[in-house]
């Protein structure tokens, strides 16, 4: 069965603090994919990464980088030097290929960033 | 590109009463999926339309329901409210290829739903 965990359920740092959240994942699919969104205050879920089971390249994208590794099925998130703007609910998502084509996503239960000045 | 909307953004319902939740996904996205958010249960999976066809449902109850119109818009129904039902309804579109390949889903700002 699929699952996301995210034991880390707050953080609090202060500004320009590096931060991990941490993701384990469970599944039994050889081809899956792995997402990080934000949530801030006003609800929206926003799309930050995709990475597919094939490519274990670490990504960076300014300030963010990922590091997956599949020999530990975990799937990490930085913040660089974090600041206010990032504070937020942060949640890594799975989703299974071969499921009929659909995309259902199974979420972790997010951490809770706070950035504090 | 306008991203995905949903409405009403709030509602106020009472138990044993039914809401339908709408949702328009981004001009040219064919697959629709739902998700309700509690502090308690997270983020889960109610279902997920492709081509007006329910291609996936997650574990909750006959009383949740949707559908999906030919030019991709969904709604989601839910019948006989129970105050566990007050949560944050969140609708997401991708492209839908068909061949679940992770395409990226792009969330709406959600629909509150809150029971008395």
């Amino acid at each position: 069965a699929q699952k996301v965990t995210q034991a880390q359920t707050e953080i609090s740092v202060v500004e320009k603090e590096d931060v991990t959240l941490d993701c384990v994942y469970e599944t039994r699919d050889t081809t899956y994919y792995l997402f990080w969104y934000k949530q801030p205050p006003s609800g929206e879920l926003v799309f930050l990464i995709r990475r597919n089971s094939f490519d274990e390249q670490n990504e960076i994208s300014g300030r963010y980088s990922w590091n997956f590794q599949k020999s530990t099925s975990s799937f990490n998130f930085t913040i660089t030097a974090s600041q206010v703007v990032d504070s937020a609910v942060y949640f890594c998502a799975l989703s299974e290929a071969g499921q009929g084509g659909s995309e259902k996503l199974v979420f972790g239960k997010g951490t809770k960033l706070t950035v504090n000045p | 590109k306008a991203g995905v909307t949903q409405t009403p953004r709030y509602l106020i319902k009472t138990r044993g009463q039914q809401v339908t939740l709408s949702c328009s996904p981004i001009s040219g996205h064919r697959s629709v999926s739902w998700y309700q958010q509690t502090p308690g249960q997270g983020l889960q999976f109610l279902f997920e339309y492709f081509s007006e066809t329910q291609r996936n449902k997650g574990n909750f109850p006959g009383r949740f329901s949707g559908r999906q119109f030919s030019n991709s818009r969904s709604e989601m129904n839910v019948s006989t409210l129970e105050l566990g039902d007050s949560a944050l309804y969140l609708c997401a579109s991708s492209s839908g290829r068909g061949e679940g390949v992770g395409d990226e889903q792009y969330f709406g700002p959600g629909t509150r739903l809150t029971v008395t």
